[in-house]
């Protein structure tokens, strides 16, 4: 069945160092969707990538679609403390659902 | 309210004892999902409504679990015969029209414990 992995699982940054965590699809996506949780949060949506080798930025975070779209990454720089809790990849792969990534738990040291 | 609705919050009940969770989604939204994470974990996909169709029941994990979508809105997922290993956060997610291409919206979810 289709997976959605993502890598790190955990990653602890000082404040200002640059974070990034990558998904990997074992199928090509038709689109890729980016959440974050804040802890004891539910999932909202960041953005959504659709083209073979999007890039899409918001403020400090860039977000880019891989150009054969089974891959996909989030970098965030600078960090705050504010950008902590876990950031899950979410892909369609043509069913009805989104099959989301095992998330990256980001831990911000001030 | 704006935001997509469950309830209760929390349940904590015995083992074997059936639980209903209740999701109200954003007013329009024709799309609602049920998932589970567990403490750490990710989301695993549930079920998925979408208008008066079918729903898409490939993900519940046994025959204990169940849901219904009354009147295109409101939502319950039920589960009989409560196990420990179904102790989760069960969240409802609803989108603007079939899925692809559309953001999902989060409710605060439910937190089921089962002793």
């Amino acid at each position: 069945g289709q997976q959605v992995m993502q890598i790190p699982q955990y990653q602890h940054v000082q404040e200002g160092e640059d974070f990034t965590t990558y998904c990997n699809s074992s199928t090509t996506l038709s689109n890729i969707q980016w959440y974050k949780q804040r802890p004891g949060g539910h999932p909202v949506f960041l953005i959504q990538l659709v083209k073979s080798g999007e890039v899409k930025k918001q403020k400090r975070l860039t977000f880019q679609f891989g150009e054969a779209k089974k891959n996909s990454s989030l970098h965030i720089t600078a960090t705050q403390t504010t950008d902590v809790g876990t950031y899950f990849c979410a892909g369609w792969g043509g069913a009805n659902n989104l099959f989301f990534g095992t998330g990256t738990r980001l831990t911000v040291i001030p | 309210g704006a935001g997509v609705s469950q309830s209760p919050s929390n349940k904590v009940t015995e083992k074997g004892k059936d639980v209903e969770l209740r999701c109200d989604p954003i007013s329009g939204h024709t799309a609602l999902y049920w998932y589970r994470q567990s403490l750490g974990q990710g989301l695993e996909f549930l079920i998925y409504f979408q208008g008066n169709s079918a729903p898409d029941k490939s993900g519940l994990p046994s025959d204990r679990f169940s849901a219904e979508r009354t009147g295109g809105s409101v939502s319950t997922l039920t589960i009989q015969r409560t196990q420990q290993e179904d102790s989760a956060v069960y969240l409802c997610a609803s989108s603007l029209g079939q899925g692809v291409n559309q953001p999902q919206h989060f409710g605060d979810g439910t937190r089921l414990s089962i002793l």
